[in-house]
């Protein structure tokens, strides 16, 4: 089954214990993305990433990295978190040469920073 | 900076009774325009892409069209399960930083339909 998988789907940290939330998929696509979605905000982009070794900044990439060394994973990595980095985050893929916008979800992963 | 507002936030059906949902977008060069449908707990589901003025897409109740400024999803005759929160989204022709993949969601449009 074609699917983008998320771990952990919840996670209670506090403020600056470094945390990594991964990101596999696994149809083979080029393209991946974080976002996050806050009430009110919408989804917004944090970091995408359009092959291995390829990764750029979304709109609100302050606070986070990411790293793409296979195709398959593009984890999210939070250094030290701050509770303003409490959200739902969603992992994305699509394929390159189709239109990047065409993106698979994964389910969501819902982070609460103490 | 491209830009998308979705109208209204929310809206409650009665079962059968078809409304439209509007998207309207600022955007320098548009690539493509996405809809999406989001259940509560899940991850956002594709339904359409639009990529020029006057171009309609189809799928079972719901339709997208597409003008200059803005798109519309016409939903006919809905069911409860098409309560769900649908989101739209453009992506822009002209490279920010570098790259030109940044795609811009609206807030949303939460749809309630009531058997």
């Amino acid at each position: 089954e074609a699917q983008v998988t998320q771990n952990p789907r919840y996670l209670i940290t506090v403020t600056g214990k470094k945390l990594t939330v991964t990101c596999s998929q696994n149809m083979n696509h080029e393209y991946m993305s974080w976002y996050r979605q806050d009430p009110g905000l919408g989804l917004r982009q944090i970091y995408y990433s359009m092959n291995v070794e390829v990764t750029d900044k979304g709109d609100v990439p302050e606070g986070y990295k990411v790293s793409r060394k296979e195709k398959r994973n593009f984890p999210l990595i939070l250094e030290s978190p701050s509770p303003n980095q409490t959200s739902l985050y969603f992992c994305a893929s699509s394929f390159w040469g189709g239109n990047t916008g065409e993106l698979f979800f994964g389910e969501g992963s819902r982070l609460t920073v103490l | 900076e491209d830009q998308v507002t979705q109208s209204p936030e929310a809206l409650r059906l009665q079962e059968g009774e078809s409304s439209s949902l509007n998207c309207s977008y600022t955007v320098s060069g548009l690539r493509g325009l996405f809809w999406y449908r989001q259940d509560p707990g899940k991850g956002p589901e594709f339904l359409f892409t639009l990529y020029s003025a006057g171009e309609e897409k189809e799928k079972e109740r719901l339709k997208a069209t597409l003008t200059k400024k803005e798109s519309f999803l016409h939903i006919t005759a809905p069911k409860p399960e098409d309560s769900a929160t649908y989101l739209c989204a453009v992506q822009s022709g002209i490279s920010t930083q570098g790259g030109s993949e940044k795609l811009v969601f609206g807030k949303g449009m939460k749809l309630t339909v009531n058997p």
